[in-house]
């Protein structure tokens, strides 16, 4: 059974400081998705990373796909408070018609 | 503009009351889906269909049913079986072959007192 966790679940942190969120995930696979969600809202696209390396980026957050370790990272850097919001990977699972495996989510808090 | 519409965005209903939530896409995508979502939980996989006529249960079926007619709508329903309904629930699609980035609605909150 494919599992995704993320860490931490978790995080407060300081305008202007850089910080990583984890998802790891159990079983092979090479696509991986990033959600952000605010509170109250329904989720958003973020990053679709679909090979072994793969690196996307879009503002302050960057993401990439490590597959032979089972694991992507979600990268803040010099975060402001706009970022605040609930961050939810996914993966893949396999010849299960398009079903994505959703982690618990990071709720992440940007302090000035 | 091609999207994914819920309706209600809010929704009161008595115990004991059946509800159906509306989901409409036109995104001619194949596969679509419903989630729960429980208050500063994750996302829990209710039912999913990837063609018309056929469904598969999720991880948590029970009390919940769906139908898919067309390729456009997938609605579910919240019957009187399900023991603790109040949720915001989530519909979601994509297409039918890979990668399977899932598109969301805006969602529905259900309120059953």
């Amino acid at each position: 059974e494919l599992k995704v966790e993320q860490n931490p679940l978790f995080l407060s942190m300081q305008e202007g400081k850089n910080y990583t969120i984890y998802c790891n995930y159990s079983t092979t696979s090479d696509r991986l998705y990033w959600y952000r969600q605010d509170p109250g809202k329904s989720l958003e696209s973020l990053f679709v990373l679909l090979s072994n390396g793969a690196v996307k980026q879009e503002g302050r957050l960057m993401a990439s796909l490590d597959t032979k370790a089972r694991l992507s990272t979600l990268h803040i850097t010099a975060a402001v408070h706009d970022l605040s919001a609930t961050y939810f990977c996914a993966v893949d699972a396999y010849n299960q018609g398009g079903k994505l495996i959703f982690g618990q989510g990071t709720e992440l808090s940007v302090k000035p | 503009d091609g999207g994914i519409t819920q309706s209600p965005k809010y929704l009161f209903r008595k115990e004991g009351q059946n509800v159906t939530l509306s989901c409409e896409q036109n995104l001619n995508h194949d596969a679509m889906y419903w989630y729960r979502q429980d208050p500063g939980q994750g996302l829990r996989l209710i039912y999913y269909s990837q063609i018309v006529n056929d469904f598969q249960k999720g991880d948590i079926a029970e009390g919940y049913s769906v139908s898919r007619e067309k390729k456009e709508s997938f609605p579910l329903t919240v019957t009187s079986a399900q023991k603790n309904p109040t949720a915001f629930y989530l519909c979601a699609s994509s297409r039918m072959f890979g990668p399977y980035e899932q598109y969301f609605g805006p969602g529905t909150r259900l309120t059953v007192t």
